[in-house]
Order: structure tokens, then sequence, then C-alpha cells
């Protein structure tokens, strides 16, 4: 049973122009996210997170948006650089002592 | 401040013989420890977690398991490596009150 889920594999955007990496869960004791970013043959590297008490959380190019009641939550991406060509990772937490629930990934490339 | 150590990089091993892979933590106390595995299009799968010395938590039954000799110390073993063993492993640890964690760089296993 997956409680994490990207569904979409892989995405191509053009340089420039905005990414937008979606994610859904299932488990609604789930109450917090973080989005991880991982390049080939590195580990994954926090990138944003965002508590259900926000809607949306903002650190310069990216923006994570939440909505508990679709259970769904989306991270944007803008302006795209080549550099954010990686694979990104959702993940989930009930804040408890409970590991952390990773979705299988996004791979964005950016094309310049 | 913080920082893991996992190691080696890279392995080749035989089928059949043994693995040790070790993670160290600096600069914090009782952090959570974790093995992660990346394999292709399984996203990060989830295979050991320790709250404690000696508190060992198995998520995936398999030819592996994992031990805490020390609060900073996480081990990742086999008594007999399988093909189906070749994959990314990573060791992540969070603690201080963060949500997320911190990982390693990663061992790329190959099993030949």
């Amino acid at each position: 049973d997956q409680q994490v889920k990207q569904n979409s594999p892989s995405l191509s955007v053009q340089e420039g122009r905005i990414s937008i990496l979606n994610c859904d869960y299932t488990n609604s004791m789930f109450d917090y996210f973080l989005w991880y970013k991982k390049y080939p043959a590195e580990g994954p590297t926090f990138l944003i997170s965002i508590s259900s008490i926000k809607d949306k959380n903002e650190d310069g190019r990216f923006t994570v948006f939440l909505n508990k009641s679709a259970k769904h939550l989306s991270l944007h991406i803008v302006p795209s650089q080549p550099g954010d060509s990686a694979v990104y990772f959702c993940a989930a937490t009930d804040s408890g002592n409970t590991p952390l629930v990773f979705g299988k990934g996004t791979r964005l490339s950016v094309i310049a | 401040s913080q920082t893991i150590h996992q190691w080696p990089a890279t392995l080749v091993q035989p089928v059949g013989s043994p693995l040790s892979l070790e993670c160290t933590v600096e600069g914090t106390s009782n952090p959570n420890l974790y093995w992660y595995r990346q394999a292709a299009g399984r996203g990060l799968q989830l295979l050991f977690y320790s709250v404690g010395i000696g508190q060992i938590s198995s998520e995936v039954p398999q030819n592996l398991s994992a031990s805490r000799p020390q609060d900073r110390q996480f081990i990742l073993s086999s008594k007999k490596l399988l093909l189906s063993d070749s994959s990314f492993y990573l060791c992540a640890w969070s603690g201080g009150g963060s949500y997320g964690y911190t990982f390693g760089s990663g061992t790329r296993l190959t099993v030949v």
C-alpha cells in the first residue's frame, strides 16, 4: 500500500518556465511534508517543507502548496534552471517517531 | 555542525560474500538512524531504523541486517550477498526536533 504517490515518473520543462511536481498521500494522519532533491550517485538533500497548518511555503524559486482536503501537495519551481534537473522525492510524516514515507520520485529535466 | 559519513562510496562484491556498510554521525547525540535503498522504479525503500543503541526496527525482511553498536554508528550487514542486493544504499539521521532527514552520500553496491 503506497501512502505517498508521485504519479509522474518524469517531467520535462524548458529553462525559464515553471516546473510543477505533484504528490498525493492517503494517510490522513500525515501532518508534515517535505521535498528532497537527488542527483545521481549522491544522497538526497532537503529542499523545502510544509506543515499541515499552512497551505503554502515559499523559499526563493521554490514554493510548496498543500491541499489537505484533497490530500495533495505540489512543488513549484520558477523559473526552472538546468541545475534543477534531478529526481525529486516527496515525503510525509505524522510528526511522531515513525520514519518518513517517501514517494517513488519524479525525474525533472530542465532543457536549455 | 552535524555531519554524516558513509563508506565506502562504491563496492563490488561476489555473490555469497559478506557485506558491511558503515555510517557515522558527528555533532549530535542520540540521533535516529536509518538505512534506505534506492532501487530502480521503487524510489527510496526504508530497510532499517534505530531510535537508540541496540534498538533496530526492520521494515523489509530480507537478506540484510543492521546493528547500532554505538550511539552514532549504524552498520548494514549481510552474511551472504545475492545478486538482487545490488543497489544504492543510503544512510540518514534525524533528531534535534527536526522532522527532516540528513542523508549520507550513499554506497553503490554491485554484486557480481
